[in-house]
């Protein structure tokens, strides 16, 4: 079975400074990863994926990601945040090797709050 | 030009009625898909379907069914309406169920079951 874990229910970073949001997943095979974006009262929006290739991926709005394979890790980055970057963020994973009826778990959430 | 579009975008109702929530998507994507977003945000696909076909199939009360009248329309409807079926349902879709592409979602309807 495959997972998601998002440790921290909640980020705070002060606009300007860096922020990173942490992914952890666990699959069987090789994983497809993607980070979505949800503002309030709204459906969630995609940032970006890791499928093969480079480890750092980068995405909408600024956002990147960093996959590494041995602490099955795929933490999402901004060098300086801004307060309109404050939403719930996911991490979701699929296991590339179950074809067409493979689904997309997601983690529980992580709200980014960004203050002045 | 909406891509991903649901109706109604709220809806209340009493418990043991039945009611439907409409999900159409103009990207010309052959996969859709039904999430059910609890009060704590936490997000569980419920179906999927692909080119119309029954793909995925939670564990989900068979009081719930869906239909995919055609690749571009993917319905959900809710028999016997319980209180514990209060929620954001969300839908989504994407170019091919076994490829690597991202999901695009709907703006959510929220069902409140009184």
């Amino acid at each position: 079975a495959q997972s998601v874990a998002q440790p921290e229910d909640q980020v705070n970073v002060a606009e300007g400074n860096p922020l990173t949001v942490k992914c952890t997943y666990s699959v069987s095979g090789n994983p497809y990863l993607f980070w979505y974006v949800q503002y309030p009262n709204r459906g969630l929006q995609f940032l970006l994926k890791y499928i093969t290739g480079d480890n750092l991926v980068k995405g909408s709005y600024g956002f990147e990601a960093e996959f590494n394979k041995s602490q099955t890790s795929f933490h999402l980055k901004k060098p300086s945040a801004l307060v309109s970057d404050s939403a719930l963020y996911f991490c979701a994973v699929r296991d590339a090797e179950t074809g067409t009826a493979s689904k997309l778990t997601f983690g529980t959430g992580t709200r980014l709050q960004v203050t002045l | 030009d909406t891509a991903v579009s649901q109706t109604p975008k709220y809806l209340v109702t009493q418990m043991g009625n039945d009611k439907s929530i409409k999900c159409e998507q103009n990207l010309g994507h052959d996969t859709m898909y039904w999430y059910k977003q609890d009060s704590k945000k936490f997000l569980k696909i419920m179906f999927s379907y692909n080119n119309k076909e029954l793909i995925i199939n939670e564990t989900v009360p068979n009081r719930f069914s869906p239909k995919s009248p055609d690749k571009a329309h993917l319905n959900l409807h809710i028999n016997s309406l319980e209180l514990g079926d209060s929620a954001v349902y969300f839908c989504a879709s994407s170019l091919t169920s076994g490829a690597p592409y991202e999901q695009y979602f709907g703006p959510g309807t929220r069902l409140t079951v009184t």
